[in-house]
């Protein structure tokens, strides 16, 4: 079945630098979703990326979709301590609506 | 637009007991989705349903689970003779789709079982 993997699992930075996440698939997707997840919530719907190369931008939160659309990436500039909480991708292939969550990464800030 | 609900928000039960779960969609939403998420793991996919249609289900589902969306509104989800691998917690999302295409879930937050 369809993997979805995530490096690195844990990443802890001190207020102001830069995080990236990164996200790979078994299989080539249809659509790449991305979602935060703060410690004791549930996970909150960030973007979905649909093209190949696509990329784009919400404040200090810049997203990727690979060329062959089976990698994406999440870099946040600056952090701050309200980005805390785990990071998970979310890909759909094969033409199914359903969508399989990739491992997270746990991002902590450093004051 | 009140979100997704889900209730309980928490259910203990002992092994061996049935529990039923219940999901209330964003009503204008037409696609429904149970995952579970046990500690520090991503959420797993356990059923889809496209308005009253169960459409897919996952092999982690034993058939000691049975998902419905009568009507296609709300949702239940039961787990019959509980056992201790069955704590999680299970989370129910809507989304809005035409064909392949989707617009992101909204999950609600969760009902948490724990089987003693």
């Amino acid at each position: 079945g369809q993997q979805v993997m995530q490096i690195p699992q844990y990443q802890h930075v001190q207020e102001g630098e830069d995080f990236t996440t990164y996200c790979n698939s078994s299989t080539t997707l249809s659509n790449i979703q991305w979602y935060k997840q703060r410690p004791g919530g549930h996970p909150v719907f960030l973007i979905q990326l649909v093209k190949s190369g696509e990329v784009k931008k919400q404040k200090r939160l810049t997203f990727q979709f690979g060329e062959a659309k089976k990698n994406s990436s999440l870099h946040i500039t600056a952090t701050q301590t309200t980005d805390v909480g785990t990071y998970f991708c979310a890909g759909a292939s094969g033409g199914y609506q359903k969508v399989t969550f990739g491992t997270g990464t746990k991002l902590q800030v450093i004051p | 637009d009140t979100g997704v609900s889900q209730d309980p928000r928490h259910k203990i039960t002992k092994r061996g007991q049935n529990v039923t779960f219940r999901c209330d969609p964003i009503s204008e939403h037409n696609r429904l989705y149970w995952y579970r998420q046990t500690l520090g793991q991503g959420p797993e996919f356990l059923t889809y349903f496209q308005n009253e249609a169960q459409l897919e289900k996952s092999r982690l589902l034993s058939d000691r689970f049975s998902a419905e969306r009568p009507k296609g509104s709300f949702s239940t989800l039961e787990i019959q003779r509980t056992e201790q691998g069955d704590s999680a917690m299970y989370l129910c999302a809507s989304s809005r789709g035409t064909g392949s295409s989707d617009y992101g879930y909204t999950f609600g937050s969760g009902t948490r079982l724990t089987v003693v």
